[in-house]
């Protein structure tokens, strides 16, 4: 049981490239989230998805699209980088039952740099 | 709109003498609490929650945290520091009536001297 997986771990971009974040949990939750971690400013939300089809905009989506591919996977694309999206990237999961119900689980992260 | 206040930046306390890390909240409606900790180059781990019943919840690694309706305040504690507990702790909210994301606060930086 991996728990919530991150891919990359790290990477570099020059204002203007794209890239996909992937995430993907084998925990079987209905829910997934992305967030971005910038210091001082605790975790905000960019988007979640509830369950699988469907997806919502959070705090800050600016910037940002996402796909919920299946259950398991949810991914996160910039589609032009800009300096302002230099971040620690976390993707989490929720079930939406049982004693876990409400607690998220996290990623280990992605640390992205734009140039 | 629902928003987590953790006014300060870091605490900083003797191994073996009690901790506090502050927390306030505002929510519509009743709300779920929740304690988070994050090591470094780490994702973050959950630590307690308060959703209904009891006003001490108590939680991993000794630590617990007392729901304040009146004060909307949700302070993490633990009796006895240990080294080891040095990171860095998020308090969140969510409402009970509201959508399923959670709202983070900005973090205390916690660190425990030997």
């Amino acid at each position: 049981n991996a728990g919530v997986t991150q891919t990359p771990k790290f990477q570099v971009l020059k204002t203007g490239q794209s890239m996909t974040l992937q995430c993907a949990q084998d925990m079987n939750h209905n829910s997934m989230y992305w967030y971005r971690q910038d210091p001082g400013m605790g975790l905000r939300l960019i988007y979640y998805s509830a369950s699988e089809g469907t997806t919502d905009k959070g705090e800050v989506p600016n910037g940002y699209n996402v796909s919920r591919l299946n259950k398991r996977e949810f991914s996160l694309r910039l589609e032009s980088a800009a300096p302002s999206q230099t971040s620690v990237y976390f993707c989490a999961s929720s079930p939406t039952g049982g004693s876990s119900y409400n607690e998220q689980f996290f990623g280990p992260g992605t640390r992205l740099t734009v140039l | 709109a629902q928003s987590v206040a953790q006014p300060e930046d870091q605490v900083n306390v003797a191994e073996g003498n009690p901790l506090t890390v502050k927390c306030t909240y505002s929510v519509s409606g009743n709300p779920y609490l929740f304690w988070y900790v994050q090591y470094p180059n780490r994702g973050l781990q959950f630590l307690l929650k308060y959703i209904t019943g009891d006003n001490l919840v108590k939680g991993s690694y000794g630590f617990e945290a007392e729901f304040n309706k009146s004060q909307t305040s949700f302070h993490l504690k633990k009796p006895s520091a240990l080294v080891s507990d040095s990171a860095l702790y998020f308090c969140a909210v969510k409402s009970s009536t509201g959508r399923r994301a959670l709202t983070f606060g900005s973090g205390t930086r916690l660190q425990v001297q030997p």
